[in-house]
């Protein structure tokens, strides 16, 4: 079974600062991988995807994800955050063949002035 | 880009009463659909997955026949809470699945905000 963990529940970071969200997944082969970001009282929406080739993901909003094999991550990160950054960010994993997905936790980003 | 859409945005029934959520695909057609449900500060959890023409597909745990699943369209899913209660209290999300090239993604609704009294 795939699954996927989010190891930092809450960060916060400074206007300005560089941000970087861990994902770990675990799965038998190489993942279909989703880094979605929600708002308060609304849906996801999606910042990148990695199904394969470059291992550097660019996705919207100046985002940017590195799929890692050998370390099974999927970390988001962005070089200068915004205080529109503030929101929930989740990490989904989708198996090969398996049309579901699966989320982590997800992790509550503040940025602070 | 893809967009799907949920209506309605909020609802506030009493208890034992049924309440319907519609999902729809706006811009393009979606044999399968899915419904998750998210409780305040947690993740997603798949309830569901909706396929057009056929019986829905629900996640262990969830129950079929409180969970009314409809998907009559290619454009159209709806989830029925029969005989609600206040924990059915809950921000349930739709999806829809298009084909991006060699893979499917998902796009997903804005959510319905469901309160049980």
């Amino acid at each position: 079974a795939q699954s996927v963990t989010q190891p930092d529940i809450h960060i916060t970071v400074s206007e300005g600062a560089s941000l970087e969200l861990r994902c770990n997944y675990s799965y038998g082969a190489t993942p279909y991988l989703f880094w979605y970001v929600q708002s308060p009282g609304q849906g996801l929406q999606l910042l990148l995807k990695y199904f394969s080739g470059d291992t550097l993901v660019q996705g919207i909003k100046g985002f940017e994800a590195e799929f890692k094999r050998s370390q099974s991550s999927f970390n988001l990160r962005k070089p200068s955050v915004h205080w529109s950054d503030a929101a929930e960010y989740f990490c989904a994993v989708e198996g090969f063949g398996n049309e579901k997905l699966t989320f982590g936790t997800g992790t509550r980003l503040t940025i602070i002035p | 880009g893809a967009v799907v859409s949920q209506h309605p945005s909020w609802v506030i029934c009493k208890s034992g009463t049924s309440v319907k959520i519609e999902c729809r695909s706006l811009d393009f057609q979606a044999t399968t659909m899915f419904w998750y449900r998210q409780f305040p500060k947690q993740s997603l959890m798949l309830m569901a997955t909706s396929n057009e023409g056929s019986k829905a597909t629900y996640e262990q745990g969830v129950e079929k026949d409180k969970f009314l699943i409809n998907h009559a369209s290619l454009t159209l899913s709806t989830l029925t809470v029969t005989s609600a209660h206040p924990e059915d209290s809950s921000f349930y999300i739709c999806s829809a699945r298009e084909l991006a090239g060699v893979v499917y993604e998902q796009y997903f609704g804005p959510g319905t905000r469901l309160t049980v009294t």
